[in-house]
């Protein structure tokens, strides 16, 4: 509803498996988002990409990889992940990046809620 | 350590009372902005302010932005059991193009 997609959902894997969430926007955005929600931390800014380029990584462990292909999808690989990645997972969109456009109002895609046993 | 923290953590009212959430942060913010997350949702954009001072209205919602635009509040008044759920602040550190949510505060509003 929001123009921002996510699949699967739900995601239940082993910490040697290695799998790909998918994020896709319909809003003709130039920036993408991934973050990562969990009890602990609500809400953590892990990866940014602005017109297909990535432009902040917040120190995110080398298990979670991020790919853009172009600038309405955009997809997070998994491998060998722990217990304790699982989270809820959001990806978001906004028109740009840029504090000084006041344009990055973002719109959230549904989610997939990640279980790592 | 926490560029934007946000108090309280939770909040629980009688319906019909008011609620205050309260977000600071110890850089000047270039704008800030207001989501709202229902339980099992996602954040859903409510509003930013960009001005010094700004104050907006969104029915019984009243937002401000501090003088020095490093604080920040989200009243509500009257609150209704629609309100439940956890508003999260959430600002661009001004001049670092960095963009922070705040830990939110989570609502319960009893019938």
């Amino acid at each position: 509803e929001t123009g921002v997609t996510q699949t699967p959902r739900h995601l239940v894997m082993g910490m040697t498996n290695k799998k790909s969430l998918k994020c896709e926007q319909h809003l003709g955005h130039n920036a993408m988002y991934w973050y990562k929600q969990s009890a602990k931390k609500p809400l953590e800014l892990m990866f940014v990409y602005s017109l297909e380029e990535r432009v902040e990584n917040n120190s995110v462990p080398s298990r979670f990889s991020p790919e853009c292909p172009n600038s309405s999808h955009l997809f997070l690989h998994l491998h060998t992940l722990q217990p304790e990645d699982s989270a809820l997972y959001l990806c978001a969109s906004s028109q740009d990046t840029g504090w000084a456009s006041g344009d990055n109002e973002q719109f959230f895609g549904p989610g997939t809620r990640l279980t790592v046993l | 350590g926490q560029q934007v923290m946000q108090i309280p953590q939770y909040q629980h009212v009688q319906e019909g009372e008011d609620f205050t959430t309260y977000c600071n942060s110890s850089t000047t913010l270039s704008n800030i902005q207001w989501y709202k997350q229902r339980p099992g949702g996602h954040p859903v954009f409510l509003i930013q302010l960009v001005k010094s001072g700004e104050v907006k209205k969104q029915k019984r919602l009243t937002f401000q932005f501090g003088e020095a635009k490093k604080n920040s509040s989200l009243h509500i008044t009257a609150t209704q059991t629609t309100d439940v759920g956890t508003y999260f602040c959430a600002g661009t550190l001004y001049n670092f193009n960095k963009f922070y949510f705040g830990s939110g505060t989570k609502l319960n509003v009893k019938p």
